[in-house]
């Protein structure tokens, strides 16, 4: 069965202190992985989409990188409009798309 | 300006009143998707479609309905509600033809009593 899990639950960083979030998965055939930003009662909004081992994308504090078992998303000095939770995605087959559960950020000032 | 509706943005209703969501989108997407987020489980896909008279389910399409009769629609029907599926309602269309991107609107929160 596909599956997407992510680490940590929850991540609570001063502004400025760098760390990366985890998404592993599970899944036959993987045709794309992507990257999501919810805030709070809002829809979620498209970051990045990975398709291969290797590959990297980047978006101002945000890198996100793909192995062939895990994904992570680097937040370089991060600052406390990037507090948001983050959900990772992937389709095997460009129909149907699984998330994770997601990782709220926090970012103290 | 590029966008995914919704309405109504919030809805209460009654056990077994039959109650339509609407989505619409103004980029000329093939592919919409309708997701239900609830606390500790994530967002679950619901029903998708692939174009105009293409649905096909999700994992969790008990109790919903859809159709596709237009590119830009994509109507999730809840022909007799119950309080399990109360929740938070996203529609979202794909890019198909760029890094697949999904935009997502704004949500519909479902309450059933």
């Amino acid at each position: 069965e596909d599956q997407v899990t992510q680490s940590p639950e929850a991540l609570r960083l001063q502004e400025g202190e760098s760390s990366s979030l985890n998404c592993s998965y599970t899944v036959s055939g993987l045709r794309g992985l992507f990257w999501y930003r919810q805030d709070p009662g809002k829809g979620p909004e498209f970051l990045f989409t990975l398709y291969s081992a290797g590959e990297e994308k980047e978006k101002e504090r945000l890198k996100a990188t793909l192995t062939k078992k895990e994904s992570f998303l680097h937040i370089t000095a991060p600052k406390p409009e990037d507090s948001a939770t983050y959900l990772c995605a992937v389709t095997a087959s460009y129909d149907k798309v699984i998330f994770g559960p997601g990782t709220s950020l926090s970012v103290i000032p | 300006e590029a966008q995914v509706t919704q309405n109504p943005r919030y809805l209460i209703t009654v056990t077994g009143k039959k109650l339509t969501v609407t989505c619409s989108q103004n980029m000329n997407h093939e592919y919409m998707s309708w997701y239900r987020q609830d606390p500790g489980l994530g967002l679950r896909q619901i029903y998708y479609s692939m174009n105009v008279e293409v649905t096909d389910k999700g994992d969790v399409p008990e109790g919903y309905k859809v159709s596709r009769k237009e590119k830009r629609n994509f109507p999730l029907i809840l022909e007799s509600p119950s309080p399990n599926q109360t929740s938070l309602y996203f529609c979202a269309s794909i890019n198909t033809g760029g890094a697949y991107e999904q935009y997502f609107g704004p949500g519909t929160r479902l309450t059933v009593t």
